[in-house]
């Protein structure tokens, strides 16, 4: 298998603050990374896909202004949730798909918490 | 809109005992489906791959088979053991390895000592 590391695994905020998760791949190239996001008690749902050294792809009904996806390297795609609100607590995943993978590699999560 | 619906949401049972869980898909043109286990606090195990050309994948005793036709896939599990508690989620994917992924509820599994 592969691995993608995802940190922090846990983050409280106060609101309107903003906070940023890393997603590294760290023994694959992830030419293509994608976030999730999964509220209490539902399925996890795509954010939005980014490809390396492009403007991540947003999904419908995702603010592109609010949740700002950098994929600038290979190995490395950070989320920053922008001026956080308790509405925006949830639980967020990345994962990773690159040459020679069939398949994602899913990080560990993030739990944010905004207060 | 692709939706993925889980069955049941949750389920115990004794250790030792043979389980399916279901999924269904609304939309059937689907480039594969994925079986999933979560653990708390932890990210996403992929446990079978079934490519949308295939009927069934196999892994140690996880089972799980697809009917495209019919938007189905199910989840069998031998001998569960107390270890395989966790949640299950079933996704499908709708192109290659670089489209995302649509994700049911999960069912949540406890195997009881």
């Amino acid at each position: 298998g592969a691995v993608v590391s995802q940190h922090p695994s846990w983050v409280i905020c106060k609101s309107g603050t903003s906070v940023k998760i890393e997603c590294r791949s760290l023994d694959f190239q992830a030419t293509t990374m994608f976030w999730y996001r999964q509220f209490p008690k539902q399925s996890l749902m795509l954010m939005a896909t980014s490809n390396e050294g492009s403007k991540a792809t947003y999904e419908q009904g995702v603010e592109k202004d609010k949740f700002l996806i950098n994929h600038a390297s290979l190995t490395l795609s950070t989320l920053t949730v922008t001026s956080a609100h308790p509405e925006d607590s949830s639980f967020y995943i990345c994962s990773g798909y690159g040459q020679g993978k069939n398949i994602q590699y899913f990080g560990a999560g993030t739990r944010l918490s905004v207060l | 809109k692709q939706e993925v619906t889980q069955i049941p949401a949750a389920l115990s049972v004794p250790e030792g005992e043979n389980l399916v869980l279901n999924c269904s898909f609304t939309d059937s043109a689907i480039y594969n489906l994925q079986w999933f286990r979560q653990d708390p606090g932890k990210g996403l195990t992929s446990l079978l791959l079934i490519q949308s050309s295939q009927r069934e994948q196999t892994s140690g005793r996880l089972n799980a088979s697809l009917d495209k036709s019919s938007g189905r896939s199910t989840l069998y599990i031998a001998a569960s053991q107390p270890g395989d508690s966790a949640t299950y989620l079933c996704a499908v994917g709708r192109g290659g390895g670089a489209d995302g992924l649509t994700f049911g509820k999960g069912t949540h599994l406890i195997i009881q000592p």
